[in-house]
């Protein structure tokens, strides 16, 4: 069992490049999210789904793009890479009721941006 | 908006002491996470607190939750070095959608 699985791990990129980062969950959950950590800073949440073909913008959006076409595929976009943007990336997925509430992150990527 | 805050946010003990891990919350909430990070890895839960009152214990760690006062505590009993690691509350924001809002996270630091 999977669980969340991040792609890729880690990624270099020259500032105005772009790139996605593929999160992948096979636990039929409907609520799928995209956090970066920041040193001292904890998680913040970037954008968020509820459900495939739906997606909403979490705390610290701007420069990401998101797509869920697939249930269980979360896509964060970065069109034109920034220095700001290096950071370490997670996915979390939950399953969705009251008392489903346990979130399963992946193994994060570490994005550096030169 | 809600804001979560932690203390300490570094910590270091000696083995065999106890300890806690105070987390605050700035709006109600009812439902509250523990993680635990090791360096480099992915976050592991480590508890879910859905009600006020809720306590919840594994091993050396306990954790409970205080809704009224906004409050949740980590103690750790008779701590080991294996403790050692990045802690993190999260709260639920409560408007739909199980989103969470982290707090800082407590480095803890256990010397033999």
């Amino acid at each position: 069992n999977a669980g969340v699985t991040q792609t890729p791990k880690f990624r270099v990129l020259k500032t105005g490049q772009s790139m996605t980062l593929l999160c992948a969950q096979d636990m039929n959950h409907e609520y799928m999210y995209w956090y970066r950590q920041d040193p001292g800073m904890g998680l913040r949440l970037i954008h968020y789904s509820v459900g495939e073909g739906t997606t909403a913008k979490g705390e610290v959006p701007d420069g990401y793009n998101v797509s869920r076409l697939k249930k269980q595929n979360f896509l964060l976009g970065l069109e034109s890479a920034a220095p700001s943007q290096t950071s370490v990336y997670f996915c979390a997925s939950i399953s969705g009721g009251f008392m489903n509430t346990e979130a399963f992150f992946g193994q994060g990527t570490r994005l550096t941006v030169v | 908006e809600l804001k979560v805050e932690q203390n300490p946010l570094f910590l270091s003990m000696q083995e065999g002491k106890n300890y806690t891990i105070y987390c605050n919350y700035s709006t109600t909430s009812d439902r509250l996470y523990w993680y635990r990070q090791d360096p480099g890895k992915s976050l592991e839960s480590l508890f879910v607190l859905l009600s006020n009152g809720a306590v919840k214990q594994e091993g050396r760690l306990m954790a409970s939750l205080d809704t009224k006062a906004r409050l949740s505590t980590l103690h750790i009993t008779a701590a080991v070095h294996d403790l050692s690691a990045t802690y993190f509350c999260a709260v639920d924001d409560s408007q739909g959608a199980q989103k969470l809002v982290f707090g800082q996270g407590t480095r803890l630091t256990i010397n033999p």
